[in-house]
């Protein structure tokens, strides 16, 4: 059974940097895409980006000019980083990884972040 | 505000039959990519119901139906039980000026009367 577990920070400060880590056990992340999706209290869900191991990336153009997600396939990891962060930014932050004609099968239990000084 | 439109609030009694649309445009839905379903019950991930607008993944019973025309795409759930009771989410595949990229509607809940 494919799992994914994200870890982080829970409180970051506002102007700084935003960094999330997924690990992923029950498959590899050299296969498939991979993918963080955010959702404020409240609110849906918004698709920050997704990787490929070839390091292929694709994000959300509201957000392309913030956003890096990056690979560790040592680590069969995944991570994200959105710079410059502000309450807006406040969300619960899933991983999960992209499948069949761009569905996600499988999610991470996801991670509240609160930006706030 | 949302690529995908859903309607805020759906419901229904037991036993009856409910349907959530999902209303895009000619970049995403219209373009031929595919619409998938996702349930979310309080406090958890969103879990896959229905994948290429039609298939449900193993385990999801079928009550749960997809379907796809033209720009839009609709959910249906038939027999409706308590346990049905939550927000569901469409997401498709845009590829308009900004890029291609995944989008979300902004969801619709469900209550069960």
């Amino acid at each position: 059974q494919v799992q994914l577990q994200e870890s982080g920070p829970g409180l970051v400060k506002p102007s700084e940097t935003l960094s999330l880590t997924c690990t992923v056990s029950g498959d590899s992340i050299s296969s498939h895409y991979w993918s963080w999706i955010r959702q404020p209290p409240g609110k849906g869900l918004e698709y920050i980006g997704y990787t490929y191991y070839s390091g292929t990336t694709n994000y959300n153009p509201s957000l392309k000019s913030r956003v890096t997600i990056s690979e560790d396939t040592s680590k069969n990891q995944f991570s994200l980083r959105l710079n410059s962060v502000t309450a807006a930014d406040t969300a619960v932050y899933y991983c999960a990884r992209v499948r069949l004609r761009h569905s996600i099968d499988f999610w991470g239990q996801g991670t509240l972040v609160t930006v706030s000084s | 505000q949302s690529v995908l439109t859903q309607p805020p609030s759906v419901s229904g009694a037991p036993g009856q039959r409910v349907t959530i649309s999902c209303a895009g445009s000619s970049s995403n839905i219209g373009a031929g990519y595919d619409v998938h379903w996702y349930q979310q019950l309080p406090g958890t991930a969103p879990k896959l119901l229905i994948w290429g607008n039609d298939n449900r993944p193993s385990g999801v019973p079928d009550r749960f139906s997809g379907s796809k025309s033209g720009t839009s795409a609709s959910l249906a759930i038939s027999g409706l039980q308590a346990e049905d009771e939550a927000h569901y989410y469409c997401q498709s595949y845009d590829n308009n000026l900004s890029g291609p990229h995944v989008v979300f509607g902004g969801g619709t809940n469900l209550t069960v009367l």
